[in-house]
């Protein structure tokens, strides 16, 4: 049973607009939320993370909004950009675990130019 | 610039071989992680590692076996390969703050024949 989904396995949208992922978790026990962003041939990398104490995080282009009552987070780029195309993966952490990620089934976003 | 280096970037193995994967981060991380991924199934969790000489299975440990001797070094042994294990893997380190979330290594595409 997944405890992080993302329903949506792929997002196109034209450059220089919004591009909303989102993410959904089961655990109520989850406290801390990251995303990751990968392209072919490497491995993921951080991209912004959010904990539960807030329900806003931003970071140049990239805004992560966490909603606990609905155990939902999106991430919001804007403005999207061609070299922003990549697999989306949203990850979270259980309280107290400094250590282990449960990670989604990864969004790939195509940004047209 | 930190990095976790996976040796390979591409194997192929036949059935029944004995296959090491190795990794090496050289950042001094407390924690290390083998995680496979698949198309639709997202990132998931082989085994990982606290400190050196543990180990813990994750959610797919069934096939897998995993030798952490040296700090900087987590090795991940497949037994007996299968067309199954067929996959990415993906090797990450982490510290002991949440807030850095996984430094990931570019990935080993290991196709088993």
């Amino acid at each position: 049973d997944q405890q992080v989904k993302q329903n949506s396995p792929s997002l196109s949208v034209q450059e220089g607009r919004i591009s909303i992922l989102n993410c959904d978790y089961t655990n109520s026990m989850f406290d801390y939320f990251l995303w990751y962003k990968k392209y072919p041939a490497e491995g993921p990398t951080f991209l912004i993370s959010i904990s539960s104490i807030k329900d806003k995080n931003e970071d140049g282009r990239f805004t992560v909004f966490l909603n606990k009552s609905a155990k939902h987070l999106s991430l919001h780029i804007v403005p999207s950009q061609p070299g922003d195309s990549a697999v989306y993966f949203c990850a979270a952490s259980l309280s107290g675990s400094a250590r282990q990620l449960t990670f989604g089934s990864g969004t790939q976003l195509t940004v047209l130019p | 610039d930190v990095k976790v280096t996976q040796s390979s970037r591409y194997l192929v193995k036949r059935t029944g071989e004995k296959v090491f994967l190795e990794c090496v981060q050289d950042m001094d991380h407390e924690n290390m992680f083998w995680y496979r991924q698949d198309p639709g199934l997202g990132l998931r969790l082989i085994y990982f590692s606290y400190d050196v000489k543990m180990k813990e299975k994750g959610d797919i440990p069934e096939g897998y076996s995993v030798s952490r001797e040296k700090k900087e070094r987590f090795s991940l042994i497949l037994e007996s390969a299968s067309t199954n294990q067929t996959s990415m893997y993906l090797c990450a380190s982490s510290g002991s703050g949440r807030e850095s979330g996984y430094t990931f290594g570019s990935g080993t595409r290991l196709t088993v024949v």
